[in-house]
């Protein structure tokens, strides 16, 4: 079964850099992911698209600020120069023929 | 400018039926998958159903498979979701979301959101 799993909370400082993990369920390791980021209140806005090999593809308008890479099973999103309005949900996405999967969120806090 | 805006939602009794829409604008409508997905009050994420561009391939959930029937109407630019036998379980933000990858069957990332539409289910 497809499963992605996320930590549940992060922190950093304003102006740090954070890196939050998915990890992709056994077997599954080649699987590209989505990183939509969710503010209070707000509806999902989309972040990138990961690649098994680490190549991503970014939204309209997404900072350089935020990049993506791989290590075999699990992808990492990097939030560098952390500012305040980056402190929101952060949700991993696969998907397949006919199917979609979300990792349960990583909400991140900027102290 | 992409935009995806929901509606229909509201306050419905277990057992009832609700339809929702999604209005698309500033893209090609008819070339897209297109995809609902909801959050029930302070959870994560949940795919709930997609379908193909032309509307010729339909998947659901399984929590909501063979209660729940996703449309399109590609001449009006609309998704819709025809909700019946609701239950408690149900009552969550309900978003659609384009898919970002010209295919014949869903099945990629989205890359646009709308905000969403609450769907409470209550007595």
């Amino acid at each position: 079964q497809l499963v992605l799993t996320q930590s549940p909370s992060a922190s950093a400082s304003l102006g740090a850099s954070v890196k939050l993990t998915c990890t992709l369920s056994s077997g599954h390791s080649n699987y590209a992911v989505a990183w939509h980021q969710q503010q209070p209140k707000k509806g999902p806005r989309y972040l990138m698209q990961l690649n098994s090999d680490g190549s991503h593809s970014k939204g309209d308008g997404i900072p350089d600020r935020f990049s993506g890479s791989s290590s075999g099973a699990e992808r990492y999103l990097t939030i560098s120069s952390l500012q305040s309005e980056d402190e929101a949900d952060y949700y991993c996405h696969t998907w397949g023929t006919g199917f979609g999967v979300f990792g349960g969120g990583t909400k991140l806090t900027v102290l | 400018e992409v935009q995806l805006v929901e509606s229909g939602g509201g306050l419905v009794k277990p057992g009832g039926s609700l339809r929702l829409s999604c209005a698309a604008s500033g893209f090609t409508f008819s070339s897209y998958s297109m995809n609902w997905v909801r959050q029930a009050p302070g959870k994560g994420l949940e795919w709930v159903s997609s379908i193909s561009r032309s509307g010729s391939y339909l998947y659901y959930a399984d929590s909501v498979k063979g209660r729940f029937t996703i449309a399109r109407d590609n001449a009006k630019n609309a998704l819709y979701l025809q909700m019946n036998s609701l239950r408690a379980e149900d009552t969550a933000v309900y978003y659609c979301a384009k898919e970002s990858d010209i295919l014949t069957r869903p099945g990629g990332p989205f890359d646009y959101w709308g905000q969403g539409t609450l769907v409470t289910v209550s007595s």
